[in-house]
């Protein structure tokens, strides 16, 4: 059964600093690998996802994560940080992107 | 562009009530989900339901817990009798056919039982 491990509950970075949340996984075969980011109060969006193909992945708001098998890890990053990116960053693996388990939840907060 | 649907927002419930929380999927899409989130913890799988049946369910997902597709177009959590431990926010998603495919969420269901 896949599940995924993110290492850190809360991290707090300045506006315009760097960021990358970690993220680690389980699973026995080629893993589908997601962010989704959820505001207070608000469901679930897709920042972006991995299926195969290039390791490096592009998703919305200036974000990136990149897929390193050796490491079975997708961690998230963005280059520089807004306000507004301040929310919980929750990773997941879907086995042939079925049934997807989620991480614990990595809860960002920016400082001005 | 098309979303889920989740109704209602908020449902407040008696303890041992039955509830039932309802999602309008995606059109066109086949495959369907119901997650849930208890307050400041992560959200956990609860059952995925495909051509008209469970395809796979988690522990979570006992005898209390059943889901319906009852005209084609609505998706269905029920839960029987209501437990405090069942307060939590669910989320309904789906996804279309084909392999590399996303699920698309729906902004969820507070449910609160006193």
């Amino acid at each position: 059964a896949q599940s995924v491990t993110q290492p850190d509950i809360h991290i707090t970075v300045s506006e315009g600093a760097s960021l990358e949340l970690r993220c680690n996984y389980s699973y026995g075969a080629t893993p589908y690998l997601f962010w989704y980011v959820q505001s207070p109060g608000q469901g679930l969006q897709l920042l972006l996802k991995y299926f195969s193909g290039d390791t490096l992945v592009q998703g919305i708001k200036g974000f990136e994560a990149e897929f390193k098998r050796s490491q079975s890890s997708f961690n998230l990053r963005k280059p520089s940080v807004h306000w507004s990116d301040a929310a919980e960053y929750f990773c997941a693996v879907g086995a042939h992107n079925n049934d997807m388990r989620f991480g614990a939840g990595t809860r960002l907060t920016v400082k001005p | 562009e098309p979303e889920v649907t989740q109704t209602p927002s908020h449902q407040v419930t008696q303890m041992g009530q039955e509830v039932i929380l309802r999602c309008v999927p995606i059109s066109n899409h086949l495959y369907f989900y119901w997650y849930r989130q208890i307050l400041g913890q992560k959200v956990e799988f609860l059952v995925s339901f495909y051509n008209n049946e469970i395809s796979e369910k988690s522990e979570i997902f006992d005898d209390q817990f059943s889901v319906e597709r009852p005209d084609g177009s609505n998706f269905t959590l029920k839960i029987r009798s209501t437990k405090l431990e069942d307060s939590a926010m669910y989320f309904c998603a789906s996804r279309r056919q084909g392999m590399n495919t996303e699920a698309f969420f729906g902004q969820g269901t507070r449910l609160t039982v006193v």
